[in-house]
């Protein structure tokens, strides 16, 4: 089954606005990562929050963790030009260390 | 500090053939992962390996597909009697061991599999 689902599968929005990608997972995680993909290329971790987190930040980036919801969301704040790509949230459970299970990704638009 | 390396990028392979890709971690990683990825979705988790010993294969065919990480050299998946919906990207990544691991893991751009 799925372990991480994110919302919506495709986000259009315009240059300067934030970009908000959700996602929902089934089973107890020790950490869950957010990736970035180009097309055409390899994955980038962006960020990764753990279990015991609630919310974390890194440059233009926003990560929050709700595990009662067994949910996270990715906040883009003051989108750019280069923002445009796949983003994947991707779980390690307690028992899976290192192994990472991905989501379907959001694609983002971001128009000038 | 160079990153993980994957080669061939792009390979293309007729129904029947071998497809051999492989992966040479970060330097100082002795972790490897591989992924496989289907046209526009996310990632699915193959095998994971360590020097000399596979890990986890719960992800990966029982069939034609197996995978190895020698004491010496790169990571190697390959692929016997290709079929077409063998196509895909085959991402390797990898990470420096559970000790020093901070759950990260480091991909590289992918081997593009084409299956004629």
């Amino acid at each position: 089954s799925q372990q991480g689902e994110e919302d919506p599968q495709a986000l259009s929005i315009q240059e300067g606005e934030n970009a908000t990608m959700n996602c929902s997972y089934k089973t107890s995680i020790n950490n869950l990562q957010w990736y970035r993909q180009n097309s055409g290329r390899g994955l980038v971790h962006l960020i990764l929050i753990r279990s015991n987190e609630r919310e974390k930040h890194s440059g233009r980036l926003r990560v929050t963790l709700d595990t009662s919801k067994k949910s996270s969301s990715l906040l883009i704040t003051a989108s750019r030009a280069a923002d445009p790509a796949s983003y994947f949230c991707a779980t390690v459970t307690r028992s899976s260390y290192g192994k990472l299970t991905f989501g379907q990704g959001t694609i983002l638009t971001v128009h000038p | 500090n160079a990153g993980v390396m994957q080669n061939p990028r792009h390979l293309v392979r007729r129904r029947g053939q071998e497809a051999r890709l492989r992966c040479s971690p970060m330097k100082g990683h002795s972790h490897v992962y591989w992924y496989r990825q289907l046209p526009e979705e996310g990632l699915k988790f193959m095998v994971y390996l360590q020097k000399e010993n596979i890990i986890d294969e719960s992800g990966m065919p029982k069939e034609r597909f197996s995978a190895e990480f020698p004491k010496e050299g790169p990571s190697i998946l390959r692929i016997q009697q290709v079929v077409r919906g063998d196509s895909a990207a085959y991402f390797c990544a990898s990470s420096p061991g559970t000790e020093a691991a901070t759950g990260e893991l480091f991909f590289g751009e992918g081997s593009r599999l084409t299956v004629l």
